[in-house]
């Protein structure tokens, strides 16, 4: 148990669906990121919020939409996905913004786009 | 080609036997992490270090900067031990850049 909670863990979304990924951190880190993990690729990094403010954007297809109300709670809205977008979706968080600071990650939601 | 290469890509061992992972990287960094990730998909911190050597029981970590090469070692491993092992190096202070991994099977 890391401290930071992902809902759901497992989500089968047609290429119409709206759906959006949830990540919750209890440990009061001020940074959260979204990773994408693909069989065989490593961890890229699509977006980052330090104190709730989107402090990178890693060109990211518009079809995925973050959003971060307050600093405890990270949101990733998904629309029109494609089947390439099926992938292990990892939200993590650290005490401050930086490569410097260990970050600690959720479980994951596994998401497959039919 | 990656920035950051893990080798091997596959380990499979039997309980007990030493065990090392390696990491080489192409990039200028100022400190590299070794990382632990489950079956479930979940990911754990093992290590931060940006010179010499870090033990944590039976894990112990080395890097050298300026052979731009890291090593994760295992003693006496034991099948809760399996699991894929990432490295990633801290660019430019605030980014990571993640290799893809090392898949470790420890066998009874």
């Amino acid at each position: 148990e890391t401290g930071v909670t992902q809902t759901p863990r497992h989500l089968v979304m047609g290429m119409t669906n709206k759906k959006s990924l949830k990540c919750e951190q209890h440990l009061g880190h001020n940074a959260m990121y979204w990773y994408k993990q693909s069989a065989k690729k490593p961890l890229e990094l699509m977006f980052v919020y330090s104190l709730e403010e989107r402090v990178e954007n890693n060109s990211v297809p518009s079809r995925f939409s973050p959003e971060c109300p307050n600093s405890s709670h990270l949101f990733l809205h998904l629309h029109t996905l494609q089947p390439e977008d099926s992938a292990l979706y990892l939200c993590a968080s650290s005490r401050v913004r930086g490569g410097w600071h260990e970050q600690y990650f959720g479980p994951g939601t596994r998401l497959t786009v039919t | 080609k990656n920035e950051v290469e893990q080798s091997p890509q596959n380990l499979t061992a039997q309980e007990g036997e030493f065990i090392t992972i390696n990491c080489s990287y192409s990039v200028g960094i100022s400190a590299l992490h070794w990382l632990q990730q489950h079956p479930g998909g979940g990911i754990v911190s093992l290590f931060m270090l940006s010179s010499g050597k870090k033990k944590h029981g039976r894990l112990i970590a080395t890097i050298n900067i300026q052979e731009k090469h890291s090593s994760l070692h295992i003693t006496a491993s034991h099948p809760r031990d399996s699991a894929v092992y990432i490295c990633a190096v801290v660019y430019n202070t605030d980014k990571l850049i993640f290799g893809t991994g090392t898949r470790l099977q420890v066998f009874p």
